[in-house]
This record gives C-alpha cells, sequence and structure tokens, in this order.
C-alpha cells in the first residue's frame, strides 16, 4: 500500500481482557517497528523486526506483551490481560532495507483500557 | 545513558517570526538524525534526515536543520512560521551500533500565535 496501514485507529477494551493491533506495513519495507505514545512518557520503543532476524524486543514493557510478524509483512502487537496503564496509542513504522532510511509512521491505535 | 534531549518542552512563537527548536544527542559516534513532526490525532511525518555530507538538510514545508558536530546538536528551523506549524515536533537519532530503532527526544510542542 501506500502508507502504513494500522488497526483498529481505536480500540476501548475493558481491563483484564486481550486486544490485538494489527499493522500493515509498506510493500517491500523490511523493518518493522512498534512503538507506544502515552502521556508523560514520550515515545517508547517496544520491538522491532528485520526480515528474517530474530526481534529485537528489548523494549517490550512486560510479557503480557508480544508480537508476530507474518511472511515478513504484517505485525500484531498483543496484549494480554489489559491493565489501565496500557492506555496509549501504539505507532507503528517500517523502513526499506538500508539502515537509516526513513521511517513511515501509520496513524496509530489509540487504546483505552477501562 | 544515550539520550535524545529536547529542552524546551512548550515554545511560543508569532506568525511570521523564525523559529528554532533545539536538539542535542549524548552518544559518542556521529548519529543519523531525524526530525518528525506530529499534528494533533495524526501519526509521525518525516521534516528531514541527516546521515552524512552536508551539514545544513533541507526539509519538507520549509524547515532546515544544521547538524553541528562540536555541540552534538541538530537544531531544527524555519525563517517564517505559518500558523498550521503548530504542531508537537520531534527530535529521533538511529545509531548502528544499537541496531536500527530510533530514539526519540520527548517533543516539543509549538504554539503560534497570530
Amino acid at each position: 500500500g501506500a502508507g502504513v496501514s494500522q488497526s483498529p485507529s481505536n480500540k476501548v477494551t475493558e481491563k483484564g481482557k486481550d486486544v490485538e493491533l494489527r499493522c500493515d506495513p509498506i510493500s517491500g519495507h523490511t523493518a518493522l517497528y512498534w512503538y507506544r505514545q502515552s502521556l508523560g512518557q514520550g515515545l517508547e520503543f517496544l520491538i522491532y523486526f528485520q526480515g528474517n532476524s530474530a526481534p529485537d524486543k528489548s523494549g517490550l514493557p512486560s510479557d503480557r506483551f508480544s508480537a508476530e510478524r507474518t511472511g515478513g509483512s504484517v505485525s500484531t502487537l498483543t496484549i494480554q490481560r489489559t491493565q489501565q496503564e496500557d492506555s496509549a496509542v501504539y505507532l507503528c513504522a517500517s523502513s526499506p532495507p538500508r539502515r537509516g532510511y526513513g521511517y513511515t509512521f501509520g496513524s496509530g491505535t489509540r487504546l483505552t483500557v477501562v | 545513558a544515550q539520550s535524545v534531549t529536547q529542552p524546551d518542552i512548550h515554545i511560543t512563537v508569532s506568525e511570521g517570526a523564525s523559529l528554532e527548536l533545539r536538539c542535542n544527542y549524548s552518544y559518542g559516534a556521529t548519529p543519523y538524525l531525524f526530525w518528525y513532526v506530529q499534528s494533533p490525532g495524526q501519526g509521525l511525518q518525516l521534516l528531514l534526515k541527516y546521515f552524512s555530507g552536508d551539514t545544513l538538510v533541507q526539509g519538507i514545508k520549509g524547515f532546515e536543520a544544521e547538524f553541528k558536530r562540536s555541540q552534538s546538536s541538530f537544531n531544527l528551523r524555519k525563517p517564517s512560521v505559518h500558523w498550521s506549524d503548530a504542531a508537537e515536533y520531534f527530535c529521533a537519532v538511529v545509531l548502528m551500533e544499537y541496531g536500527n530503532k530510533l530514539v526519540f527526544g520527548a517533543g516539543t510542542i509549538l504554539r503560534v500565535k497570530s
């Protein structure tokens, strides 16, 4: 597609439920990133996929968070047993194979845990 | 610890006035440097990037930034601000030694008064 597509754009969930957030990167972009943006915390790196390499999960805040990327394209970020502190905007970005070559961000998913 | 600093949380300028947003990084090597803009409710849009070469880079929307190695700075400038420039601006870096992930500053909120 022309840009990075994220769905849903908004998600309200009850505390304790699991949620899945989807990211469809730009075709041909081998790298995919998830970030979290919340008040007072800025933009926080979560996880990074590059081609067939093992993902860099160093930013995942707890074991309730996981992500996978199927077929080197679409990625799903899963949050299990959601907590109120998980409320944030989750942003996905993708980039071409060459390092540092511009990261295109999606519009994000606003997650609200009630 | 490696970090990206945007010392100004808020800046207010008059429409038509010049603008400079500050960004400093604390890394040993020269990173790849970026400026992104985020309008309310929108995703992140890349304004410009620096990899190497000419230290003055031109971006979209009339913005430019200058890399100063001696000051570890990458300040964003615009000669004449428009009301539509009101948004939040993020400086970000990528260090090859630490993978390909973007590390963001805390952001600067720009207000434009007429």
